[in-house]
């Protein structure tokens, strides 16, 4: 399978401020992605998506921004709250031309909420 | 409406032996697609079915293999265990199997190989 890195980035936050988790993808024809929010013991779970004809999308208490230039994602999480607490994970279409679901996923950024 | 249903939860098995996992995806979802995910590789695409036939693949062994029924339930087969097949093995389902379908994943069948 495709490597998509051995170390988990981690990012540590106040209750109450904003998260700013980022993701770099891989293919300039990816025309579909989406972040997930994985707790632990649990499969990961749909927040926001965005299509490669938008720069922006909200959501509630969240925003995607879209950097095809640099091929950059980022996921914005407003009062972050302790149930926030999860690994996000990046994930891009890499067969946007043909049916079907080929994702490719980051390797994902622990989010820790501190009181 | 239930979600995805993936079985069993847990297993263990040995090297060289054979491990079969389902998946049954949400009702009225065509698409399934299984993911194994481990702390070292992350997620990692392995197929997808789509009305009873695999429609994409990812870079995996012929050890792996899967298949979908009539209803769209999906299992996954791996034969001949190596101890790096050890991993949570996901299967997501989506509404339509289009380029643009949200996953809704289950939560995993963690295999354990000895």
């Amino acid at each position: 399978g495709e490597s998509v890195g051995l170390h988990l980035p981690t990012l540590s936050v106040q209750e109450g401020d904003n998260s700013i988790i980022n993701c770099a993808y891989s293919n300039s024809a990816s025309d579909y992605f989406i972040w997930y929010k994985q707790e632990s013991g649990k499969g990961p779970q749909f927040i926001i998506d965005i299509r490669s004809n938008m720069d922006k999308r909200q959501g509630q208490r969240v925003t995607v921004l879209l950097n095809k230039t640099v091929k950059h994602l980022s996921l914005q999480i407003a009062a972050t709250q302790p149930g926030d607490s999860a690994v996000y994970f990046c994930a891009e279409n890499i067969t946007p031309t043909i049916d079907g679901q080929n994702f490719v996923f980051g390797p994902g950024t622990r989010l820790s909420v501190l009181p | 409406k239930a979600g995805v249903t993936q079985t069993p939860r847990y297993l263990i098995k040995t090297r060289g032996q054979q491990v079969t996992l389902s998946c049954s995806p949400i009702s009225g979802h065509r698409s399934v697609s299984w993911y194994q995910q481990t702390p070292g590789q992350g997620l990692q695409f392995l197929f997808e079915y789509f009305s009873e036939t695999q429609r994409n693949k990812g870079n995996f062994p012929g050890r792996f293999s899967g298949r979908q029924f009539s209803n769209s339930r999906s299992e996954m087969n791996v034969s001949t265990l190596e101890l790096g097949d050890s991993a949570l093995y996901l299967c997501a389902s989506s509404q339509e199997g289009v380029s643009t379908g949200e996953l809704f994943f289950g939560e995993g069948s963690r295999l354990t190989v000895l």
